[in-house]
């Protein structure tokens, strides 16, 4: 059974850079076919698409955070990671990292809280 | 961007109803629209792919239609386990994008 965990830290200060990482449990992130992404959820809001690492190599971002997000992947462990630099209240959320095969998010995080505070 | 507008935004049911949560795309996105349920404090959860093929594990009282611009997500008799927040989300373009969410309440 494929589980994802995303680890990093609950608070993080304006204009400095939030750091997440998800790890990829019974199964290989190498395995081709799948998008490695990130979601958020503002508080009582809906879901925005942040980005994903393509089985191709390639990397895809939501433009309207293009210029302050990096996905990124680590196979020798199995995990990928978000940085997402210059970060203000707007960016509070929950994040969650999930596995994407065109045919919908059929694997995702349990969500980690990040909020953005002095 | 693609945006995906649902209708209604929330709606009032009772057990054992039938109900109809729609999508409308601003462009058509053939069949690559996905439907999830959500409850709260928990992820996510995809319930339909493909505009109509059943997530496996997904009970048979789910079902989705549609192509092009115009998709809808049925539940056939509602049980009290399906009262959560309906999201449709498209994978024909990136980015890929989300509905803003059905609210279905008692």
């Amino acid at each position: 059974q494929v589980q994802l965990q995303e680890s990093g830290p609950g608070l993080v200060k304006p204009l400095q850079t939030l750091s997440l990482t998800c790890t990829v449990s019974g199964g290989s992130i190498s395995s081709g076919g799948y998008y490695w992404t990130w979601i958020r959820q503002h508080p009582v809001k809906g879901l925005e698409w942040i980005g994903c690492f393509a089985y191709s190599g390639s990397t895809y971002y939501n433009p309207s955070l293009e210029s302050r997000v990096t996905i990124s992947v680590d196979t020798s462990h199995n995990q990928f990671s978000l940085r997402l630099s210059s970060v203000t209240v707007a960016d509070t959320a929950v994040y969650y990292c999930a596995r994407d095969l065109r045919k919908g998010f059929d694997y995702w995080g349990q969500g980690n809280l990040v909020t953005v505070s002095s | 961007d693609i945006q995906l507008t649902q209708s209604p935004s929330s709606l009032s049911a009772s057990v054992g109803d039938r109900i109809t949560i729609t999508c409308r795309a601003s462009q058509s996105i053939s069949s690559y629209l996905n439907w999830y349920q959500q409850k709260p404090g928990k992820a996510p959860k995809v319930l339909i792919y493909a505009a109509s093929s059943l997530q496996s594990g997904v009970p048979s009282r789910f079902s989705g239609s549609g192509s092009g611009t115009d998709f809808t997500l049925t539940i056939s008799s509602l049980q009290p386990e399906d009262f959560a927040v309906y999201y449709c989300q498209q994978s024909h373009s990136f980015p890929w994008t989300f509905g803003q969410g059905t609210k279905v309440e008692i």
